[in-house]
């Protein structure tokens, strides 16, 4: 089974900064797809950002960015010029390319960023 | 469009009591999902769908049953309802694999 890890429950940056959020992930796979989920006070599950394995160019949208290192398995999220609307709890995700378990998305612990004005 | 729709949005239960928990989609969508949040423990899956009129177990499946009568429902019921399954509890659905999920807004469970 595959399972997410990240392992900084807790990040602050200051505002206008730059953070990077950790992931690593376990999976005997080759085929998959990485997610970084956003959930604001609001509790509101956002997309912030989606990775295909098979695609070695790294995956950005706007301010947001990952690090993909599919040989040692991770996927990190960089965020830059951090804004107070960023603070949120952040989960990764993996899914796998294989139509098993119905394509379910495993979750990592989730990291919680707080923006310092 | 409204997305995903779940309700009720909270909801306090006694020991022992049941309830169901309602999902709906309007995206046409073959994959729904129910998810609980826990604190510390990220989304953990408890039942899901692949299609009308099938369900299967997830990660934490324990004390819930499942329906999915129509494509764009799916429900989750607690039949005698726990402390411990006091939780946030999300619906999501997906298109197939290759997307992520849409999710809904959440329901907050208390059970006293």
């Amino acid at each position: 089974a595959q399972t997410v890890t990240q392992s900084q429950p807790e990040m602050s940056v200051q505002e206008a900064e730059t953070v990077t959020l950790s992931c690593t992930y376990d999976t005997s796979e080759s085929d998959y797809y990485l997610f970084w989920y956003k959930q604001p006070p609001s509790r509101q599950m956002i997309l912030v950002i989606r990775q295909e394995a098979y695609k070695q160019q790294n995956a950005t949208e706007n301010r947001f960015s990952v690090n993909f290192q599919k040989a040692a398995k991770s996927f990190s999220l960089k965020i830059s010029d951090s804004q107070l609307g960023d603070a949120a709890m952040y989960f990764c995700a993996y899914r796998s390319a294989r139509e098993t378990s119905g394509s379910r998305l495993t979750f990592g612990e989730g990291t919680q960023l707080t923006v310092n004005p | 469009n409204a997305g995903v729709t779940q309700t009720p949005k909270f909801r306090v239960l006694k020991t022992g009591q049941s309830m169901t928990l309602l999902c709906a989609q309007d995206m046409n969508h073959e994959y729904m999902y129910w998810y609980r949040q826990d604190p510390g423990m990220g989304l953990r899956l408890i039942h899901y769908s692949v299609g009308e009129g099938t369900t299967a177990k997830g990660e934490v499946p324990d004390g819930y049953n499942v329906s999915r009568l129509k494509k764009q429902n799916f429900l989750l019921g607690l039949e005698s309802a726990a402390p411990s399954q006091t939780s946030v509890y999300f619906c999501a659905s997906s298109r197939d694999r290759d997307y992520g999920y849409t999710f809904g807004s959440g329901t907050r469970l208390t059970v006293v």
